[in-house]
């Protein structure tokens, strides 16, 4: 059974148009990570979550947000799109922020912007 | 120069060929990760290595910390191998699980 999921699977959306990405697990992690993979790059840290405590890396566009209501859940929401921000959206989840934890990827959302 | 790199860039092999897929770093790691991710799918964690060897089914992998390096391995290579291989690392220092990620190798297993 899928222990980190992302929905929807493909998203599209409008120039302009906000969207929300979600991610749940079943892990009960501590830590909760937004990645963005652009096409043939490897995958960008966006920021995460420890618990309720939010990190976000130096160069994550204020474009970028994102909020974890509980443990379980975590939300990317992009509130202007532009046609640079299509991409694999991939969360993750570890245990702890020890760098020993394994990560647990979920199967990514794909964003098209139109 | 990126702090890990991955060769061959990409790959295409027979199957049932042996594959070997090579990552070097250059910075203190505690922790080296291979990934899988298939066309327009999420990314699947293989193996998480500090030393030796890990072995899974028909991968291997093994990590030489003295020389910075790890290679990951295929036997009996199969076309539903054919993904990219992802080498990515956790730096030794900060207490941070922040993944320098590898470009990748793109393989091909050709039937």
């Amino acid at each position: 059974d899928a222990m980190v999921i992302q929905n929807p699977r493909y998203q599209v959306t409008q120039f302009g148009k906000p969207v929300t990405l979600s991610c749940s697990q079943t892990l009960n992690h501590n830590v909760m990570y937004w990645y963005q993979q652009k096409s043939s790059q490897a995958p960008k840290l966006l920021f995460h979550y420890y618990d309720k405590d939010f990190n976000n890396e130096a160069d994550t566009p204020d474009n970028f947000q994102s909020r974890r209501p509980n443990t379980s859940f975590c939300f990317l929401d992009i509130r202007s799109p532009g046609l640079g921000d299509a991409a694999m959206y991939l969360c993750a989840t570890s245990r702890d922020w020890d760098p020993s934890e394994k990560l647990f990827f979920g199967s990514g959302t794909q964003l098209s912007v139109l | 120069k990126n702090e890990v790199e991955q060769s061959p860039q990409n790959l295409t092999a027979q199957e049932g060929e042996f594959i070997t897929i090579n990552c070097s770093y250059s910075v203190g790691i505690s922790a080296l990760h291979w990934l899988q991710q298939h066309p327009g799918g999420g990314i699947v964690s293989l193996f998480m290595l500090s030393s030796g060897k890990k072995k899974h089914g028909r991968l291997i992998a093994t990590i030489n910390i003295q020389e910075k390096h790890s290679s990951l391995h295929i036997t009996a290579s199969h076309p539903r191998d054919s993904a990219v291989y992802i080498c990515a690392v956790n730096r030794l220092r900060g207490a941070t699980n922040k993944l320098i990620f590898g470009t990748g190798t793109l393989l091909a297993v050709q039937p």
